[in-house]
């Protein structure tokens, strides 16, 4: 079965800093990763995925993550952190091996942009 | 011109009430889904339907029933309502992902927040 991990539920960086949010994943087979943004009281939306092809991927307001297969993450980074950033990222698979073709999810990481 | 709308927005009911979520999308995807995030934020899938036909149907009370009368729409129906459905509830949908995993991203509607009291 495939899982996600994302490490912290809350990250808090100054405005202009490095943005690392960290996800893991597990999967029997390379599967195709995803990381959603949800601001408040609002849906997901995409901000990057990686199906095939370059395993560094850049991704709107950017951002950027990338697969590294023999770590089995896809993390993801902005080199300088914008207020407008503050919000819930989730990293999400879906594993290519299975019939189960929905998007599980991490638990989320809760990012604070401080002034 | 919205993608994918979900309606109502907001849902206040009493216990053991019956009530419906409508979503609709307009992007001609085959697969659609729902999600519940609870107040941990936590998402995980519930249903999900593929030109009308019920693919994933995970460990879900059976007072929930989803309805997909055309693969452009898929509602979501729940039965004597209790306190812990209390949740925000998610419409997705995407391409058909047996058939190609390029198009793959599901596109999410804005949300209902279910709240039972």
């Amino acid at each position: 079965a495939q899982s996600v991990t994302q490490l912290g539920s809350h990250v808090s960086v100054s405005e202009g800093a490095l943005v690392l949010l960290r996800c893991n994943y597990s999967s029997s087979v390379p599967p195709y990763l995803f990381w959603y943004v949800q601001y408040p009281n609002q849906g997901l939306q995409l901000l990057l995925k990686y199906t095939t092809g370059a395993t560094l991927v850049k991704g709107i307001n950017g951002f950027e993550a990338e697969f590294k297969k023999s770590e089995t993450s896809f993390h993801l980074t902005k080199p300088s952190a914008h207020m407008s950033d503050a919000a819930e990222y989730f990293c999400a698979v879906i594993s290519m091996d299975t019939g189960r073709r929905a998007l599980t999810f991490g638990s989320g990481t809760r990012l604070q942009v401080q002034p | 011109d919205t993608a994918v709308s979900q309606t109502p927005k907001y849902l206040v009911t009493q216990m053991g009430n019956d009530k419906s979520i409508k979503c609709e999308q307009n992007l001609g995807h085959d697969t659609m889904y729902w999600y519940k995030q609870d107040s941990k934020k936590f998402l995980k899938i519930m249903f999900s339907y593929n030109n009308k036909e019920l693919i994933i149907n995970e460990t879900v009370p059976n007072r929930f029933s989803p309805k997909s009368p055309d693969k452009a729409h898929l509602n979501l129906h729940i039965n004597s309502l209790e306190l812990g459905d209390s949740a925000v509830y998610f419409c997705a949908s995407s391409q058909d992902l047996s058939r190609t995993g390029r198009n793959t991203e599901a596109f999410f509607g804005q949300g209902t927040r279910l709240t039972v009291v």
